[in-house]
């Protein structure tokens, strides 16, 4: 019963930015938005999270729809080393896991 | 700062042989744990978690076990390997009690039952 949908693969130019759409229309009010991502053969990473407001960190911004319907990762200039998977996930804030799905495959391109 | 180890990297093992993975987490004190198991080519499974020692929780149903002797050890075990137990084993931890629920992975060990 996964809560979020993400596009199962894309690519991205060296150096431009890569746009990651997340879509989570069942989501609830206590629950927050994180991404990970895990280049292969490692553990994930975790990324950003969020729960209403626009957040950015040293690795990349995460817009939030108003409606929290939907979600935005932002890499603001995509390497060669951001070749991963990306995992969005809704998680609630008085639970102890997160459920990872298949997230998207990002293929950053010289 | 923190740091989470898991051993060993690599394993490989026959069908019906024991297995045990050690996980410890330094530089925090009681962390929430846990087991995760993602197979070839899948997503991240959560097997186990764990919010203190001696208290397990199991997500599914499996061949697998899991225990917390102290407080920053986890450790999962069978008694008989299957050939479904293959995979990549990751431990993670996250900080208890905290509302937002990051959690920090081990390098993982890749698991072959043959």
């Amino acid at each position: 019963d996964a809560k979020t949908t993400q596009p199962p693969s894309m690519d991205c130019a060296e150096g431009r930015a890569a746009n990651l759409p997340c879509n989570h229309s069942t989501i609830s009010g206590n629950e927050y938005v994180y991404w990970y991502r895990q280049i292969h053969s490692q553990g994930p990473q975790y990324i950003i999270h969020g729960l209403k407001n626009n957040e950015t960190n040293e690795m990349a911004s995460l817009i939030i729809t108003e409606d929290r319907k939907s979600s935005t990762l932002i890499l603001p200039h995509a390497t060669l080393r951001d070749t991963a998977v990306y995992y969005c996930i809704v998680g609630d804030i008085n639970d102890y896991k997160l459920s990872f799905g298949a997230g998207t495959t990002v293929t950053v391109r010289a | 700062s923190q740091t989470i180890h898991q051993w060993p990297a690599t394993l490989v093992q026959p069908v019906g042989s024991p297995l045990s993975l050690e996980c410890t987490v330094e530089g925090t004190s009681n962390p929430n744990l846990y087991w995760y198991r993602q197979a070839a080519g899948r997503g991240l499974q959560l097997l186990f978690y764990s919010v203190g020692i001696g208290q397990i929780s199991s997500e599914v149903p499996q061949n697998l076990s899991a225990s917390r002797p102290q407080d920053r050890q986890f450790i999962l075990s069978s008694k008989k390997l299957l050939l479904s137990d293959s995979g990549f084993y990751l431990c993670a931890w996250s900080i208890l009690g905290q509302l937002q629920e990051t959690q920090y992975f081990g390098p993982g060990t890749r698991l072959l039952v043959l």
